[in-house]
Parts: structure tokens; sequence; C-alpha cells
């Protein structure tokens, strides 16, 4: 299974900020993606992240909130802008890895955000 | 739309004893895939299982299976001899066409000794 890393692990932020938040894999996957996991619940798909055009972004996300960049099949990156206290949540970008006869997702493990 | 549900928010089970974790779902689509994730207090995310729509029998991966029931719209996972570090959120999630995961609210196991 391909190993996914993400940095920052963890911050803590005041609000108005913007954080930017990397994922690398350790190998090329056509399909990424990020999520969102409030306190104390499930996780919620942000976007799609594309490589060579924009971001597919689920109702309720937008562009102009959650900015994504996609430039090679290895790397991606989120940016949490004009923080707010709803904000605070761990973001953790996946990868797809299709086997022969399956598509199996894999995690990171994840960005713990607060937002103060 | 897609939607997955679970249940049951809590279960405690004593050790070694079989567990089996109810997962409903959802879908229009006709191809689909299902998934069982686990997170332990650490916040992790490990894949454990997948399921597709067309596959014929019932996935396995070591101490856990996927009971899949396609006209009840039905993916349970079941642990076989449950231990103590199996004590962990626990989340179904399903996939359609070419987007992300749809998650379950998930069900907290606890394995008591």
């Amino acid at each position: 299974s391909a190993v996914i890393s993400q940095k920052p692990s963890r911050d803590i932020c005041q609000r108005g900020t913007s954080l930017t938040i990397q994922c690398q894999v350790d190998s090329q996957v056509t399909m990424m993606f990020w999520y969102r996991q409030q306190p104390g619940q499930s996780l919620t798909l942000i976007a799609t992240a594309n490589q060579g055009s924009e971001a597919t972004y689920e109702s309720g996300f937008v562009i102009d909130k959650f900015p994504i960049s996609r430039p090679n099949l290895t790397f991606s990156t989120l940016t949490v802008s004009n923080m707010s206290p709803e904000d605070s949540s761990i973001y953790l970008c996946s990868v797809e890895d299709q086997g022969l006869a399956s598509y199996e997702q894999y995690f990171g493990p994840g960005t713990r955000l607060t937002v103060t | 739309a897609q939607k997955i549900t679970q249940t049951q928010p809590g279960m405690f089970v004593q050790e070694k004893e079989a567990v089996t974790l109810d997962c409903t779902y959802d879908t229009s689509d006709p191809s689909y895939g299902l998934f069982w994730y686990k997170q332990p207090s650490s916040g992790e995310m490990i894949f454990l299982i997948y399921q597709g729509s067309y596959d014929q029998q019932n996935a396995t991966e070591g101490r856990y299976s996927l009971n899949f029931q396609k006209a009840r719209k039905s993916a349970n996972l079941v642990i076989s001899a449950s231990q103590l570090g199996d004590s962990a959120m626990y989340f179904c999630a399903m996939r359609g066409g070419a987007d992300g995961l749809t998650f379950g609210k998930g069900t907290h196991l606890i394995i008591q000794p």
C-alpha cells in the first residue's frame, strides 16, 4: 500500500490566518482526496484533488475557503483560509490504490488543527 | 446521493468473543465499493477491508470479514476472536463512481478483559 505523510501533524492558529497542509505520497497515484473530521464526528469529503486541473469540491465546501493544489501525481496541498474556531478539525488526505481487483483507499496520519 | 447508516453508537464486548458491527447503505449507483476503517484513539485511519458490489464472495482479511448482503443493502463487519487492541472507532464507508468516500457516523467498540 502507498505510504502517505502529512505536514504539519498539528498546529494552533489564530483566527483570520491561513494554514497550508501538505500531503506527500511515496508513489504516483491518480486519485487524491481531502477530508475533514470535526471533533467527535465522522469524516466528510472536502474535495477531490485533480492533477493538472481544478479540484472538485463537495457541497458546502468552496475554493475560496479551501484552495487545493495538485502539481503532480505524488503531492497535494490544502489551504484553510481565513480561519475561524469552527475550522478546528483533523484534516486528512487519502489516496486510491487500484489493485488488480479492488479499489483501496489509504489515509495519511492527519493534521490536527486548532483555531483560537 | 449515497448514504451510510451505522446504528450502533457504542458496543461493549468481552475479549475473545466475535463482534458484528452493522452497516447499511443506500445508493443508486449499480457499481460501488464498501469499506471498513478502524480509528484508534491516536486518530489515524486504518483500512481494514473492501467489498466490491460485483464481488461474488464476501471479503476476508485475517480476523476481519465482511458479511455482504446486497439485496438487504447491508455490509456488516465481523471481527473474530476480539482482542483488547480492537478497541477503537469503526467506520463504514462507500464509494460510488469516481468520488471519494461517504462515511457513516461510526461505532465505538470497547473490548473488555
